[in-house]
């Protein structure tokens, strides 16, 4: 199974709405985690990251929480805009000899004007 | 700064047709990274170097070969291609441990 998953393939959201997507990890050994946006045709984009030694890091209108309890990371996106519209991406970094992003399958974000 | 550049951009090949998927990255970074992405999955990874001189598989690398030419440059070969190998390549790179990666905008395989 993947270590890194998602609870939602996709979320509908009203352009305005908070929204809040969910991810799994289960290697411990992990002490790095990245969020990605990928939009469509492009490669995914640098979001937000947090480190094992915290449990809130904000952007703007990102936040990203981690609970390292039940192994499980969620981005936060205030005030949603059609611009959002994206596949996200949790990535976590393995620790141990090399750091290697691992992906899970992504959550497809649609956003109604 | 380009950042990281892949070539080419599509790409259809017969059965059984090589190719080298071409990788470049201009931030002078140590690891780079091929990953392979398929309808409703995440990105795979299928090979990696952690830095110039080193290759290493990742979890799809069977029908894969690499080249880690120069700290630039990160090459993916297929020698005979299948059509399992049909897929969106994304190349990336990192600076060091617990960086954020960079992608490449990708490459649009197609095996008929």
């Amino acid at each position: 199974g993947e270590s890194v998953g998602l609870h939602l393939p996709t979320l509908s959201v009203q352009e305005g709405d908070n929204s809040i997507i969910n991810c799994a990890y289960s290697n411990s050994a992990s002490d790095y985690f990245i969020w990605y946006k990928q939009e469509s045709g492009k490669g995914p984009q640098f979001i937000i990251d947090i480190r094992s030694n915290m449990d809130k890091r904000q952007g703007q209108r990102v936040t990203v929480l981690l609970n390292k309890t039940v192994k499980h990371l969620s981005l936060q996106i205030a005030a949603t805009q059609p611009g959002d519209s994206a596949v996200y991406f949790c990535a976590e970094n393995i620790a141990g000899g090399s750091y290697i992003p691992t992906f899970g399958r992504g959550t497809s974000l649609i956003v109604h004007p | 700064n380009a950042g990281v550049t892949q070539t080419p951009k599509f790409q259809v090949l017969k059965t059984g047709q090589s190719m080298t998927l071409q990788c470049a990255q201009d931030m002078n970074h140590n690891s780079m990274y091929w990953y392979r992405q398929d309808p409703g999955m995440g990105l795979r990874l299928i090979y990696y170097s952690a830095s110039e001189g080193t290759t290493d598989k990742g979890e799809v690398p069977n029908g894969y070969n690499v080249s880690r030419l120069n700290k630039r440059e990160f090459s993916l070969r297929l020698e005979s291609a299948a059509p399992s190998q049909t897929s969106v390549y994304f190349c990336a790179s990192t600076a060091k441990q617990n960086t954020e990666a960079f992608f490449g905008q990708g490459t649009r395989l197609t095996v008929v």
